[in-house]
């Protein structure tokens, strides 16, 4: 299974842009990078998923490099209810379907 | 529509009894799994189910722990002779088909479960 680097923590203003940056130098051709959040007392809810081409939705961005070793899930406007534990996974492609999840990336909006 | 529901919210019971945690998917969907939080941890993968059948159980941690989804929708996730290590969130997730890479799994609030 391919597995993911991020930080620890970030903090961002409120109503500017949270950059979460995520590495996973060694994933597959045919895996998907997501990326779920967790906030406080409630189960993960998941945000995007791309697999080479850049995504948008509602709630984010998703970047990722050319070689996609890398990602950047970017929240244009992050407000307080933004403030959760932000996962970035790499779904396994074969043998299986289960979801490894790392860490995560703590996030701190601040008014 | 509803969510991914789980009961109890919270069980709290006495080291080495046994326990059940329902999970109840969305309606329609096919794949199920479960996992463990502990605090400060990410999700940790337990079991997954495809209809009625646990198509990959490997992260089951021993023999204590097993789980059924009889009828492919309900599953039930059983702990015997509990042990205070067992204490953690249980979340059951649930997603629409049959497992692909492009699978989006929705999650439940969780169970709870604290071993005294």
């Amino acid at each position: 299974d391919a597995k993911t680097t991020q930080p620890t923590s970030m903090d961002c203003a409120e109503g500017r842009a949270a950059n979460l940056p995520c590495n996973h130098s060694t994933i597959s051709g045919n895996e998907y990078v997501y990326w779920y959040r967790q906030i406080h007392s409630q189960g993960p809810q998941y945000i995007i998923h791309g697999l080479k081409n850049n995504e948008t939705n509602e709630m984010a961005s998703l970047i990722i490099t050319e070689d996609r070793k890398s990602s950047t899930l970017i929240l244009p406007h992050a407000t307080l209810r933004d403030t959760a534990v932000y996962y970035c996974i790499v779904r396994v492609g074969t043998g299986g379907f289960k979801t490894i999840f790392g860490a995560g990336t703590r996030l701190f909006v601040k008014a | 529509g509803a969510g991914v529901s789980q009961t109890p919210s919270n069980k709290v019971t006495e080291k080495g009894k046994y326990v059940e945690l329902r999970c109840d998917p969305i309606s329609g969907h096919t794949a199920l799994y479960w996992y463990r939080q502990s605090l400060g941890q990410g999700p940790e993968f337990l079991i997954y189910f495809q209809g009625t059948g646990a198509a990959d159980d490997s992260g089951l941690p021993n023999d204590r722990f097993f789980a059924v989804r009889p009828e492919g929708s309900v599953s039930t996730l059983k702990i015997q002779r509990t042990e205070r290590g067992d204490s953690a969130v249980y979340l059951c997730a649930s997603s629409p088909t049959t497992g692909s890479s492009t699978d989006t799994q929705y999650f439940g609030p969780g169970t709870r479960l604290t071993v005294l």
